[in-house]
């Protein structure tokens, strides 16, 4: 079975400037995460999907961030625009209907 | 919400020994609490995980064990092989309740 996948693996940027991520989940897989992972710490969550609809997006920063699960399959999440603070690994899990998350292998992003 | 801490944040142990890695949650309706394993430059992997109706779990040489009244759980690696070297990360959810992580620890197995 094909785990999440995402790209690109790397990105490195300038502020101020935007950039987009893609992730594919797990074949039959309705849960859909996307995770900031800062240095040093543990994964935090930004937005769930359900299907097509966003579940939960309390700690996404919606004048920078964007998310979106228009098919209800593969998801892209935008920063525009980028600030410093945004240097992070950014991380796709997926889920079937149980609690058990399953994580891509994470875009580490350069913000200069 | 849900907080997660996690113990230590670094430990290192000769091959062989046994590692015990311990989390605290906050929020008693938390009911599943999973570990991941992350080595550098990959993500996380699931590596095994308990939900609040059990007390331990096994899984050759990786074991969990929950206290719900104190509301901690551990992670138990016996027999420690170079290969376990590798961040872990506890979590704590489930029962209305967001996927929340410790802050992870960085287990270092030397021959």
């Amino acid at each position: 079975e094909a785990g999440v996948a995402q790209s690109p693996r790397y990105k490195i940027i300038e502020k101020r400037q935007s950039v987009a991520f893609w992730c594919n989940p797990i074949s039959g897989h309705a849960t859909l995460y996307w995770y900031q992972q800062i240095l040093g710490q543990g994964p935090k969550l930004l937005i769930q999907f359900q299907n097509n609809g966003v579940v939960d997006d309390s700690q996404l920063p919606k004048d920078r961030f964007s998310a979106e699960r228009l098919k209800g399959v593969d998801s892209t999440l935008k920063i525009q625009p980028a600030k410093l603070e945004d240097s992070a690994v950014y991380l796709c899990a997926s889920s079937p209907p149980t609690d058990t998350q399953y994580f891509g292998p994470g875009t580490r992003l350069t913000v200069l | 919400g849900e907080n997660v801490e996690q113990h230590p944040s670094t430990l290192s142990v000769q091959e062989g020994d046994s590692a015990v890695i311990k989390c605290t949650y906050s929020d008693s309706a938390s009911n599943y609490f999973p570990w991941y394993k992350q080595e550098l430059g990959k993500g996380p992997q699931l590596i095994i995980d308990i939900r609040s109706n059990v007390g331990e779990k096994k899984d050759q040489r990786i074991a969990v064990t929950l206290n719900k009244t104190a509301k901690h759980f551990s992670l138990h690696i016996t027999e420690t092989q170079p290969e376990d070297s590798a961040v872990y990360f506890c979590g704590g959810g489930g029962g209305g309740n967001k996927l929340t992580f410790g802050t992870g620890t960085q287990l270092k197995v030397e021959l």
